[in-house]
């Protein structure tokens, strides 16, 4: 089976722009993650879906971070405006809803602000 | 919420050597710990997980074991090998077959398997 996709997977802006960042999770996957791993740590996670509601969204800076999944299938994270901080590697993750705890993660968009 | 703590942070053995990297947790709930390999320019990929009421699993070069009073769990990499090389992660988390299972992981270690 395919795995999680993700794209772009670079993506190089100026502090105060806007970028957006896309996920399709494992065919019939019911739970996605977004997370944000910064260089040299591991990831965190900033925000869960089932289906289409949100789970989880307590460590999301919702100021300037927002996430959907509209039709509980692929996902898409936004940033806007962002800031230097927000350098990192965003990952997305999916897990299949009975099929216990296992998470598979994309490759992941690398993120630099400039 | 949990914390869990990751060591060594950088790790470089000579190949067909061991490697073990050991990782604490805080929350006595959680019950559920996996262990993902992270390449460079890749995502994390699970190499292998252990729930709370087993207190150790294998998989052919590589093992995991649970102390639940202590808290922590390790892996063990028997016969390595350069391709070993990587960063990899422990994890904790707790749920109960639900929608929860949010996984907190530690901060790394980079493993060197040196030819």
């Amino acid at each position: 089976e395919a795995g999680v996709a993700q794209s772009p997977r670079y993506k190089i802006i100026e502090k105060r722009q806007s970028v957006a960042f896309w996920c399709n999770p494992i065919s019939g996957h019911a739970t996605l993650y977004w997370y944000q791993q910064i260089l040299g740590q591991g990831p965190k996670l900033l925000i869960q879906f089932q289906n289409n509601g949100v789970v989880d969204d307590s460590q999301l800076p919702k100021d300037r971070f927002s996430a959907e999944r509209l039709k509980g299938v692929d996902s898409t994270l936004k940033i806007q405006p962002a800031k230097l901080e927000d350098s990192a590697v965003y990952l997305c993750a999916s897990r299949r809803l009975r099929d216990a705890e296992t998470q598979y993660f994309g490759p992941g968009t690398r993120l630099l602000v400039l | 919420g949990e914390n869990v703590e990751q060591h060594p942070s950088t790790l470089s053995v000579q190949e067909g050597d061991s490697a073990v990297i050991k990782c604490t947790y805080s929350d006595s709930a959680s019950n559920y710990f996996p262990w993902y390999k992270q390449e460079l320019g890749k995502g994390p990929q699970l190499i292998i997980d252990i729930r709370s009421n087993v207190g150790e699993k294998k998989d052919q070069r590589i093992a995991v074991t649970l102390n639940k009073t202590a808290k922590h769990f390790s892996l063990h990499i028997t016969e390595t090998q350069p391709e070993d090389s990587a960063v990899y992660f422990c994890a904790a988390s707790r749920g109960s077959g639900g929608s929860n299972y949010k996984l907190t992981f530690g901060k790394g270690t980079l493993l060197t398997v040196n030819p």
